[in-house]
């Protein structure tokens, strides 16, 4: 039982170049979210996920999309980076109450 | 929209000591659920304990206990016993029962944990 995981740990991109994010769970969890980490910040929200086929804005969806074709992936899509995208991105997943389990994180740098 | 806020950026306790950290949170909604996750170096974030709303008994999990004062809208927790795997940052998030998980959790900015041997 692998959890959440997330591909790529780490990721250098330069300005303008697009890349996507993989988030897979094995708990058959029906909800999914993304969320972004800044340096003196908590997480914060980026797009989620209530069942494959949905998903939803969440505080932060500027520069983003997001894609749950399957029920047990969850993509997170930049089109186009900017160095404000420059951060750690965590996914996670839930039932429809109580806590979320989260990913190990995937370091990204936007030069 | 609900906010929540650790007014203590870093602590400090000497080893087997006991540490309280402090969350506020601000909603209008009568249930939902309050969490405190620890995140060491590895960065990966780890459930330490959560509280329902609705049920007053305060949640406890070993050395990890919680003061839940749900007028005040507070939602601190204590360790005791200290020990050096204990040294992290530690983030108060707040997550609303309607809807499922459907707005994720809300969280604070996080307290810096600094266990002293």
């Amino acid at each position: 039982n692998a959890g959440v995981t997330q591909t790529p740990k780490f990721r250098v991109l330069k300005t303008g170049q697009s890349m996507t994010l993989l988030c897979a769970q094995d708990m058959n969890h029906e909800y999914m979210y993304w969320y972004r980490q800044d340096p003196g910040m908590g997480l914060r929200l980026i797009h989620y996920s209530v069942g494959e086929g949905t998903t939803a804005k969440g505080e932060v969806p500027d520069g983003y999309n997001v894609s749950r074709l399957k029920k047990q992936n969850f993509l997170l899509g930049l089109e186009s980076a900017a160095p404000s995208q420059t951060s750690v991105y965590f996914c996670a997943s839930s039932y429809s109450i109580g806590e979320q389990f989260f990913g190990p994180g995937t370091r990204l740098t936007v030069l | 929209a609900q906010t929540v806020t650790q007014s203590q950026p870093e602590m400090s306790v000497q080893e087997a000591e006991t540490v309280t950290l402090s969350c506020t949170y601000d909603t209008s909604e009568s249930d939902y659920y309050l969490f405190w996750y620890k995140q060491p170096p590895s960065r990966q974030m780890i459930l330490v304990i959560r509280q329902e709303a609705y049920k007053q008994q305060n949640a406890t999990e070993n050395r990890f206990s919680v003061n839940f004062q749900k007028a005040a809208k507070s939602f601190s927790l204590k360790i005791s016993d200290s020990q050096l795997g204990d040294a992290a940052m530690y983030f108060c998030a707040y997550r609303r029962p309607t809807g499922g998980g459907a707005d994720g959790l809300t969280f604070g900015k996080g307290t810096h944990l600094i266990i002293q041997p």
